[in-house]
This record gives structure tokens, sequence and C-alpha cells, in this order.
């Protein structure tokens, strides 16, 4: 069945330019997740959403990055005025129910390069 | 979530068994071990977890010392196409959040 996909699979932007970020989960999968991972490092957290709720967003590093999941389904990461250091692969993962030791399924990531 | 230790790299020549430690000296009762995988340029992957005893599925097996206090995953017949990093993961049912806690895995080069 298919996977987690998100969308772009790479992203080259300009310092100072806005970016979106697309993860459609796997069909009926309740948890989304967004990890971000930095050359040679593993992932690290960023927001956490239930069906439509965002119930964690500590992991973002600035309000520069916004996250949306707006029917429960296709979630958007948005990063405003993007910096040097936002250079990093975006992960999204889902899970089937809301259980914290479900198994996470994983994208294979958009690659963020800013300039 | 208790912390992890792993050792930063192994290698492992195929066909043979690939064993790779995890320390969690530090683990609670209610707390779960996973192991996850990342090959290069994918996304992590789902491999084993347990509380007590060991397990065993399809891709690995995984083996909790009586203390609970280190683990071992072992891929049995390692191939080349298990070359990636192994992240092992404590988590509890309660109170650890739903971030998984990666830390730095233990990057296996498998070699023909």
């Amino acid at each position: 069945g298919a996977g987690v996909s998100q969308s772009p699979r790479y992203k080259v932007a300009k310092r100072g330019q806005d970016v979106a970020l697309r993860c459609d989960p796997i069909s009926g999968h309740v948890s989304l997740f967004w990890y971000q991972q930095a050359l040679g490092q593993g992932p690290e957290f960023l927001t956490y959403f239930q069906n439509e709720a965002q119930l964690d967003k500590s992991g973002l590093p600035s309000d520069r990055f916004f996250a949306e999941r707006p029917e429960g389904s296709v979630s958007t990461l948005k990063i405003q005025r993007t910096q040097q250091e936002d250079s990093a692969v975006y992960l999204c993962a889902s899970s089937l129910s809301a259980g914290v030791l479900e198994t996470q399924y994983f994208g294979p990531g958009t690659r963020l390069l800013v300039l | 979530d208790a912390k992890t230790t792993q050792p930063p790299s192994m290698d492992c020549a195929e066909g043979r068994a690939a064993n790779l430690p995890c320390n969690h000296s530090t683990i609670s009762g209610n707390e779960y071990v996973y192991w996850y995988r990342q090959i290069h340029s994918q996304g992590p992957q789902y491999i084993i977890h347990g509380l007590k005893n060991n397990e065993t599925n399809e891709m690995a097996s995984l083996i909790i010392t009586e203390d609970r206090k280190s683990s071992t995953l072992i891929l049995p017949h390692a191939t080349l196409r298990d070359t990636a990093v192994y992240y092992c993961i404590v988590r509890a049912r309660t109170g650890s959040g739903y971030a998984l806690n990666f830390g730095k895995g233990t990057s296996l080069l498998v070699t023909p």
C-alpha cells in the first residue's frame, strides 16, 4: 500500500524566502509528526498532530516555523524568511492511532537547502 | 525517557550476524526498547521493540538483558542492504510525549 509521501523531495531557497513542505500521511492515520534532521545527526522532533489538532509544537525552533493539518490528513510545514541554519532534511511520519507506543511510519523527507 | 548509549560505528561482513549493542542503564520498569534504522536518503524505518522478553520478527531479533540495562539488536545474516544508521530508543507508555528521541545511533557498514 501507499506509504507516507512528501513533496517536494528537494527544495532550494534563497535566504529570506518562504517555503512550504507537504506531507501526505498513510490514509486513515490519526497521528502525524514532523522532524528536522541536520547533516550527520539523528532526526529531531518538531511538532505533532492528532487529527487536525496540533497537540505539541515544542520542537519548533522559532516562530518562523508553522505547521497545519486543517482536515486531519495532509499537513504542511511552512518556514518563513528562511535562514541558512534551516537547511536540513524535513521528515514527516504518521501512525495509525494516538497511542504513544504506535509505530511511526516515515516519508522519504524533503531536503531543504537555503542559500 | 531513559538515555541510551550506542557505539558510533560498526562493521560486519556480508552473511554474518550483525550484533548492535545499546546501553540503557537508567531504564525504568514501564519503558520499552525500540529500534529504528535509516538507510541513506530514506526516512527511518521501524525494526522491532520489546519490554522484558526477547523478541524476533522477520527483520531482526532483540535480546534484552535480565536487568534490562542493555540490549542487542541482531541481524542474523547481514546483507549489503542492511548498511544503515541504527537507532536504539527507549519509550514509556505514559509521560514520554509523542516524539521519538533518536540520538546519533550506530552507523553499520556491511562489507562484501
